[in-house]
This record gives structure tokens, C-alpha cells and sequence, in this order.
């Protein structure tokens, strides 16, 4: 099993500018999450997604666009990129919507200048 | 509200010393679960523990221990005989229940610095 898997690494986007973070799972989980991590913020909830065909939004949603159009994969899309932006992404995965530990992607640091 | 605060931001130790993270969550949920991870210097989010709320047993894995009290809302988190290699941001979390399912919410983090 891979776990959860994301791409890219590392991007630099200029302002404006809109891409696709990928996250995908191969342990057919049912609840995929996004998180933002900023310094001294801890993480903080973007989307989630119960299954597929079926998305959310979290704390911070505004600026990201989410779908989940099969079990395995949920990306996350930023339409017009903001210097606010700037920030780690994480994905996360979990075997149901209940509380059991989510499993973490390595992460996307997205730099917007 | 659902909250969880890690009023240390950073910690240093000498390796060997025995270090206490602390956790303090606010929840109104009377079943919940509590989470440690840690995140080392290469980025990741390594799970440690889940704990939920009708199980006040402390835990304790090797060098780690947990200790839940829902008398005073709190899950510490102690390493006993700290390493360098236990250099790291560690986040507490607490599940939060909303329509669809449950999502993490996360303290802001500790960083903890083992100097040998």
C-alpha cells in the first residue's frame, strides 16, 4: 500500500494563477479530508468528502474548490491563487467517518507571490 | 465551541530529561476522541494515539505515556528519557462531530527540541 499520496511536492504559483493539489488513497477509505497548516496555526479544516459524490465544507474553505468523484481520489483546486494561500497542504484519509485516526499525505508547500 | 489549546509553543530539554506536553480541549460532545501526532523536522503527521472519551486509562507505549482526565478536560503527553530523535512539532487534536461525520481539530503545537 502507498497510503495517501500527493502532488506536487513543492509549487510556486504567481497570483491569479489556479491549480490542482492531487491526493489519492489505495486503502479504501471512506472519509478524505484537506487541511491547511500555517505557523503557529496548527491545521486547519478545508473540505472533507463522507464518500464519493459527496463533499463539505470546513473551516477555512473559502478560495478552494473540492470533488470526489471516485473513492480514491480527492483534489483540491484553487481557482484564483492569493498570496494568503501560501501554506502546507496536508490530505488525510480515514476508514469511516467515525473518529478513528486519519492517515496523512506528505504534504504540498504552495508558495503564491 | 470545540477547542483544543497547547499553551506550550516551545519546549527544550537535554536529552534524557523527562518532558510533559500539555493539552486542554473544550467539547460539548460527550462521546469524543483525542489524538497526539508528531511532526519531525522531514514534515509528515505521524499518528500516536487515539483515546476516546469513556476510556480514562492512562497509556503507555515505550518512552511515551498519556495521561486523559476528563475532570480537568486535559490528555498530556509525556516522553520519558527524551532523544534526540523525539525532536519534533507534536499537535494534539480532538474529534468534532458534525452532520456528515467527524473531522480534527487541532491544537496549535509544541515544538520540542532534544539538544544532546
Amino acid at each position: 500500500n502507498a497510503g495517501v499520496t500527493q502532488t506536487p511536492k513543492f509549487q510556486v504559483l504567481k497570483t491569479g494563477q489556479s491549480m490542482t493539489l492531487q491526493c489519492a488513497q489505495d486503502m479504501n477509505h471512506e472519509y478524505m479530508s484537506w487541511y491547511r497548516q500555517d505557523p503557529g496555526m496548527g491545521l486547519r479544516l478545508i473540505h472533507y468528502s463522507v464518500g464519493a459524490g459527496i463533499t463539505d465544507q470546513g473551516e477555512v474553505p473559502n478560495g478552494y474548490n473540492v470533488s470526489r468523484s471516485t473513492t480514491e481520489d480527492f483534489p483540491l483546486r484553487l481557482l484564483s491563487a492569493a498570496p494568503s494561500q501560501t501554506s502546507v497542504y496536508f490530505c488525510a484519509s480515514s476508514y469511516s467517518t467515525e473518529a478513528r485516526e486519519q492517515y496523512f499525505g506528505p504534504g504540498t508547500r504552495l508558495t503564491v507571490t | 465551541a470545540q477547542k483544543v489549546t497547547q499553551a506550550q509553543t516551545e519546549i527544550s530539554v537535554v536529552e534524557k530529561e523527562d518532558v510533559t506536553l500539555d493539552c486542554v480541549y473544550e467539547t460539548r460532545d460527550t462521546t469524543y476522541y483525542l489524538f497526539w501526532y508528531k511532526q519531525p523536522p522531514s514534515g509528515e503527521l505521524v499518528f500516536l494515539i487515539r483515546r476516546n472519551s469513556f476510556d480514562e486509562q492512562n497509556e503507555i507505549s515505550g518512552r511515551y505515556s498519556w495521561n486523559f482526565q476528563k475532570s480537568t478536560s486535559s490528555f498530556n503527553f509525556t516522553i520519558t528519557a527524551s532523544q534526540v530523535v523525539d525532536s519534533a512539532v507534536y499537535f494534539c487534536a480532538l474529534s468534532a462531530t458534525n452532520q456528515a461525520g467527524t473531522a480534527l481539530i487541532f491544537g496549535k503545537g509544541t515544538t520540542l527540541s532534544v539538544s544532546s
